[in-house]
């Protein structure tokens, strides 16, 4: 199946610095959503995106849903060593089976207290 | 608390062997679904329900057989067929309208002895 262009693949930051990251894809997407993944864990759901140019915010982090509906982006801000983890999107790609989740391989991310 | 649960944690098996990975949820969700995850390959969809008593086939089915005899649970039986079964296992739910985001489990970890 087809894969979303997720990056970066990692990212090794300090404690406050506030972190990016993006999914891309060639096709249009009609839902965009970010999970969070902690080791030997199964995936929590962040942010979830709806409609093209919407911007979300949970506590620390913000996500937006782009407006050419191929891409998305997650930021954190005043980052914890807490927000150690993988960070993956996820969508339902438009005329697609609406069942059917294509996800990023994810984003490492790495914070130094 | 309402959730998905996945049995058990951590699970071996010989070579021959037929192995069952159990998943409920008590979400009152229509749709189920099971994933696949190999480090640096983010998830792959291996069987997906959207109603008792139907199920279609993901990306990666083969070596693989489910069923869905009650809403509540979406049990997963890897067989001898699945040459290379050793990964994590991840069951998930959604509401059964298209396009809602899907809940995940804590994972099962297949090892092969």
């Amino acid at each position: 199946g087809q894969q979303l262009n997720q990056s970066p693949q990692s990212m090794f930051i300090q404690e406050g610095e506030d972190v990016s990251m993006n999914c891309t894809s060639s096709s249009i997407f009609n839902t965009w959503l970010w999970y969070k993944q902690d080791p030997g864990e199964g995936p929590v759901l962040l942010i979830a995106l709806y409609k093209a140019g919407e911007l979300t915010s949970n506590g620390r982090l913000t996500a937006q849903f782009g407006i050419t509906r191929k891409d998305s982006f997650l930021n954190i801000s005043a980052s914890i060593p807490s927000d150690v983890g993988i960070y993956f999107c996820a969508g339902h790609k438009s005329g697609g089976s609406n069942y059917k989740l294509t996800f990023g391989k994810g984003t490492l991310l790495t914070v130094n207290p | 608390d309402g959730g998905i649960t996945q049995s058990p944690k951590y699970l071996f098996r010989k070579e021959g062997q037929n192995v069952t990975l159990s998943c409920e949820q008590n979400l009152n969700h229509d749709a189920m679904y099971w994933y696949r995850q190999d480090p640096g390959q983010g998830l792959r969809l291996i069987y997906y329900s959207q109603i008792v008593n139907d199920f279609q086939k993901g990306d990666i089915a083969e070596g693989y057989s489910v069923s869905r005899e009650k809403k509540e649970s979406f049990p997963l039986t890897v067989t001898s067929a699945q040459k290379n079964p050793t990964a994590f296992y991840l069951c998930a739910s959604s509401i059964g309208q298209g396009g809602q985001p899907q809940h995940f489990g804590d994972g099962t970890r297949l090892s092969i002895l």
